[in-house]
């Protein structure tokens, strides 16, 4: 089993419409949830930082956390167009007993998204 | 442009040949990862560097894979003897380390090997 389930999809919504993102995570270590968006042949870019439990809002992006149920969401409000990629969540820990913090980040499959006019 | 920059975009080589890979990070950020991306998958974590020590390579990072980043700045990544599977997108990302844990990345390097 994966540390991070992410569904793949592909989800096709209409332009206007309430997306919603998903993923599940096993390791109880992980702090810091963050959502990428990549757009095909590109590198991955950075749209929402979290660290633990809590809601944080950017514009039309909203990212949750529940670290009691090991599942993160991103919403995205008024999807446009320009929104369509894959979107990727990725997860870190925190520091070691030494103050040192982990440097990798696991990263789940990434669910393409399409709005269409 | 600020942001992270890598060495080539795309790159064809035969199997069994050696290439290299250049990344030069945000100028200012004194952590350096590279990740490994296959079709249809999330990136997978390779190796990272706090300034020019390298702290932790995952075990998918066989002996032929090497990377360095000699004076703290840029970084190179090695692939020797090359073989088939090796064929994917390579990246780059950069950060300030603690206390943050943002990662930004490169476009990336996509390898075939024919």
């Amino acid at each position: 089993q994966k540390e991070v389930e992410q569904d793949p999809g592909p989800l096709s919504v209409p332009e206007g419409a309430i997306v919603s993102l998903n993923c599940t995570y096993s390791n109880s270590a992980f702090q810091y949830f963050m959502w990428y968006r990549q757009y095909s042949r590109k590198g991955p870019e950075l749209l929402m930082y979290t660290y633990s439990s809590g809601n944080k809002e950017d514009g039309r992006f909203t990212a949750q956390v529940d670290k009691s149920s090991k599942y993160i969401s991103l919403f995205i409000r008024d999807s446009q167009p320009s929104d369509s990629a894959t979107y990727l969540c990725a997860m870190s820990q925190g520091a070691n007993a030494g103050g040192t913090s982990y440097g990798k980040l696991t990263f789940g499959q990434g669910t393409i998204l399409t709005v269409h006019p | 442009d600020t942001g992270v920059s890598q060495d080539p975009r795309h790159k064809i080589t035969k199997r069994g040949q050696n290439v290299t890979f250049r990344c030069d990070p945000i100028s200012e950020h004194n952590r350096l990862y590279w990740y490994r991306q296959t079709l249809g998958q999330g990136p997978e974590f390779l190796t990272y560097f706090q300034n020019e020590a390298q702290l932790e390579k995952s075990r998918l990072l066989s002996d032929r894979f090497s990377a360095e980043r000699p004076k703290g700045s840029f970084s190179t990544l090695e692939i020797q003897r090359t073989e088939q599977g090796d064929s994917a997108m390579y990246l780059c990302a950069s950060s300030l380390g603690t206390p943050t844990y943002e990662q930004y990345f490169g476009p990336g390097t996509r390898l075939t090997v024919t």
